[in-house]
């Protein structure tokens, strides 16, 4: 595909569920990122990768939260036990090395 | 602790007319700012960029500028287009894109 694709797009969980939020690259892109954004706020930083090596990941919130890129394209963000306050858009972006990022449209989660 | 603020959640500027669009940060680390544009449904798209050696950047209609005694950057875009209307989100870094720290955001607009 052209852009950042991102899945799925609208996911309703009960609380105390894991969720598992997929997110596909640009092709040939080596830095993938992961944010969050609340109702009202802008993105917020959760962790990056570049290829398969998550370089940082001081943004995740709690050890509920975990992130991978097995192959280097590909990336799983993971939720355990989701709680609430864990309800909010996912947004995925991809870059090729320390250049601008290109995000995807999101997964919007509701934890019930 | 917000280190990134758009202070102002809207504006409404009429077409052809300047739009004038403010971001205040608070960390003296961040060397790199960036301003991006969301329409509904979409994820954020890179607009133009800044370093902190530069006080102005200009692309076509847009240019950024910044004040750093201030800490202060401004987005003109002129003249505006209805195709503006968008939500405007301000960004900063201490050292390129791979993390970055958003602001709450501003509703542009364009009346035509």
């Amino acid at each position: 595909g052209a852009g950042v694709s991102q899945s799925p797009r609208y996911k309703v969980t009960k609380r105390g569920q894991d969720v598992a939020l997929r997110c596909d690259p640009i092709s040939g892109h080596v830095s993938l990122y992961w944010y969050r954004q609340a109702l009202g706020q802008g993105p917020e930083f959760l962790t990056y990768f570049n290829y398969e090596a998550q370089q940082d990941k001081s943004g995740l919130p709690n050890d509920r939260f975990s992130a991978e890129r097995p192959e280097g394209s590909i990336s799983t963000l993971t939720i355990q036990r989701t709680e609430q306050r864990d309800s909010a858009m996912y947004r995925c972006a991809s870059s090729p090395r320390n250049e601008k990022l290109f995000f995807g449209s999101g997964t919007q989660l509701s934890v019930l | 602790d917000q280190q990134v603020k758009q202070n102002s959640p809207s504006l409404s500027v009429q077409e052809g007319r300047i739009s004038i669009l403010n971001c205040d940060y608070t960390n003296s680390m961040f060397d790199y700012f960036l301003w991006y544009k969301k329409y509904p449904a979409e994820g954020p798209t890179f607009l133009i960029s800044i370093s902190s050696i530069k006080d102005k950047n200009e692309d076509g209609r847009f240019t950024v500028f910044l004040n750093k005694s201030a800490k202060h950057l401004s987005l003109h875009i002129v003249p505006s287009q209805p195709g503006d209307s968008a939500v405007y989100f301000c960004a900063a870094s201490d050292g390129g894109n791979e993390k970055l720290t958003f602001g709450t955001g501003t509703r542009l607009t364009i009346i035509p």
